[in-house]
């Protein structure tokens, strides 16, 4: 299993990003995966998440109305679109995979990528 | 919004048995991840579904789940063990994955 995140960077406040996880090693479309995102010497925090189909979404109230996850399972690949952003939104971001294709309690994360660094500063 | 609360830290020594906790209103009904960090990595789950270790984990990590409290417990401490544990759960009222704000265990 393998998880590459990209797309990280500087942006200004108010500017735009969009991130991208390559995965190999899985049938990709039978996995949700999550966006989980940690701050500078802070902890984990879970950004959003996306059933195997991608049919169903989910983002934590922090990013909600300015992020959306989404995937293409013919590129093995998920996204994380980031708008609006702040400067609290300053973070290493993980994508991660889930061990089944819902989220819910009996499949959460079971591996991580090695993350991309978003910076938001004028 | 559903909390997960952790110990900021837990200190051991080694070959010594460390516990780490993570309380939440009624946590035994949901199933709890456990995941390590080191300095400068991604994490690792650890422990997953309460007490269930992957492939490459040593048996010296268990875990367990009841009432209001899960439990992380590492047996015969080493200094390798020494990282930041999250607990992780799965809010079904708000469908949102939830962390613990983690636990820094120092081995010395």
């Amino acid at each position: 299993v393998q998880l590459v995140e990209s797309g990280g960077g500087l942006v200004q406040p108010g500017g735009s990003l969009r991130l991208s996880c390559a995965v190999s090693g899985f049938t990709f479309s039978s996995y949700a995966m999550s966006w989980v995102r940690q701050a500078p010497g802070k902890g984990l925090e879970w950004v959003s998440g996306i059933s195997g189909s991608g049919g169903s979404t989910y983002h934590a109230d922090s990013v909600k109305g300015r992020f959306t996850i989404s995937r293409d399972n013919s590129k093995n690949t998920l996204y994380l679109q980031m708008n609006s952003l702040r400067a609290e939104d300053t973070a290493l971001y993980y994508c991660a995979k889930h061990g089944g294709l819902q989220l819910s309690t009996a499949t959460l994360c079971d591996y991580w990528g090695q993350g991309t660094l978003v910076t938001v500063s004028s | 919004s559903y909390e997960l609360t952790q110990p900021p830290s837990v200190s051991v020594s080694p070959g010594q048995t460390a516990s780490i906790t993570c309380s939440g209103n009624n946590l035994g009904e949901k199933y709890v991840w456990w995941h390590q960090q080191k300095p400068g990595q991604s994490p690792v789950v650890v422990i997953y579904q309460d007490k269930k270790r992957p492939s490459g984990i040593p048996e010296r990590f268990s875990g367990s789940n009841s009432g209001n409290t899960a439990t992380l417990t590492i047996s015969g401490t080493q200094a390798m063990d020494e990282a930041d544990y999250y607990c992780q759960a799965w809010d079904s009222r708000t469908s949102h994955v939830v962390f613990g704000g983690g636990t820094k265990l120092t081995v010395l």
